[in-house]
C-alpha cells in the first residue's frame, strides 16, 4: 500500500511566522502535489513537482513556496503566514507516466491567528 | 484555465434511495477520476475513466464518461450509511501532464 505521511495533523501559527509543512511518500512516486481544501471550494492545487528539484505552480501559488530535495519528500513553505491561509492542506503523490491516480496524506489543519 | 463544475453541492437521501452526482468540464478531458472523502478523512481514489462513453461499475456504484469527454457522473444505487462522504471528480487534460483539476465535490448525507 502507498503511504503518504504529513508532519502534523494540526498546527497553530501566528501571523507573520514562517511555516513548514512536510510530506513523505514511500512508493518511489515521481509526482507530488500540495493542495488546500476549503469548504465549498474543493481541492485547489498550490504547487506540484514531477521530479527532484523540479516544481510547477498550480492554481493558487501566491504566498507559498515548495522544496523537493529528495524524491520522497515534498515541503510546502508559507513564508509569512496570514489568516487567509488558515485551511486544510493535503499532500498527494502519483506514480507518473501513465498512472495518474493520486494518493493523499491525512492532511494538516493549519490555523493562523 | 480548465474548470470542473460538480453538482449538486449537497445531497440528503434516505437510506435505500439512489444518488447521482454530475461533473462538467469546460474543456475536453483525456481522462477523469473519482475520489471519495469520508468525514474527517482524506480523498481516496475510486476509479479512472478514459474512453468516450465508458461505463464502469463497482458494486452499487456506476461511473459514466460522456461521449464528448467533457462530463461524467457517479450513480449510487440503494444508498447505505457507509456511502456518506464527499465525492470528487478530477479531470486531466491531455496537455496537463499529471495535473488534475478537481471539482468542488458533492457531499452525500444518508439518513438511516
Amino acid at each position: 500500500d502507498v503511504k503518504v505521511t504529513q508532519s502534523s495533523r494540526y498546527l497553530v501559527k501566528r501571523t507573520g511566522e514562517k511555516v513548514f509543512l512536510e510530506c513523505v511518500q514511500d512508493m518511489d512516486h515521481e509526482n507530488m502535489f500540495w493542495y488546500r481544501q476549503d469548504p465549498g471550494l474543493g481541492l485547489r492545487l498550490i504547487y506540484f513537482s514531477y521530479d527532484v528539484k523540479m516544481k510547477e505552480k498550480g492554481d493558487i501559488p501566491e504566498g507559498y513556496s515548495v522544496s523537493r530535495e529528495k524524491k520522497e519528500r515534498f515541503s510546502l513553505i508559507l513564508e509569512s503566514a496570514s489568516t487567509n491561509q488558515t485551511s486544510m492542506y493535503l499532500c498527494a503523490s502519483s506514480l507518473g507516466r501513465t498512472h495518474y491516480e493520486q494518493y493523499f496524506g491525512p492532511g494538516t489543519r493549519l490555523t493562523v491567528t | 484555465g480548465q474548470q470542473v463544475m460538480q453538482i449538486p453541492q449537497y445531497q440528503h437521501v434516505q437510506e435505500g434511495e439512489d444518488f447521482t452526482t454530475y461533473c462538467n468540464s469546460s474543456t475536453t478531458l483525456s481522462n477523469i477520476q473519482w475520489y471519495k472523502q469520508r468525514p474527517g478523512g482524506h480523498p481516496v481514489f475510486l476509479i479512472q475513466l478514459v474512453k468516450s462513453g465508458e461505463v464502469k461499475k463497482q458494486k452499487r456504484l456506476t461511473f459514466q464518461f460522456g461521449e464528448a469527454k467533457k462530463n461524467s457522473s457517479l450513480h449510487i444505487t440503494a444508498t447505505q450509511t457507509t456511502d456518506v462522504g464527499t465525492y470528487f471528480c478530477a479531470g486531466r487534460e491531455s496537455n496537463a501532464g499529471n495535473m488534475l483539476t478537481f471539482g468542488g465535490g458533492t457531499r452525500l448525507m444518508v439518513k438511516p
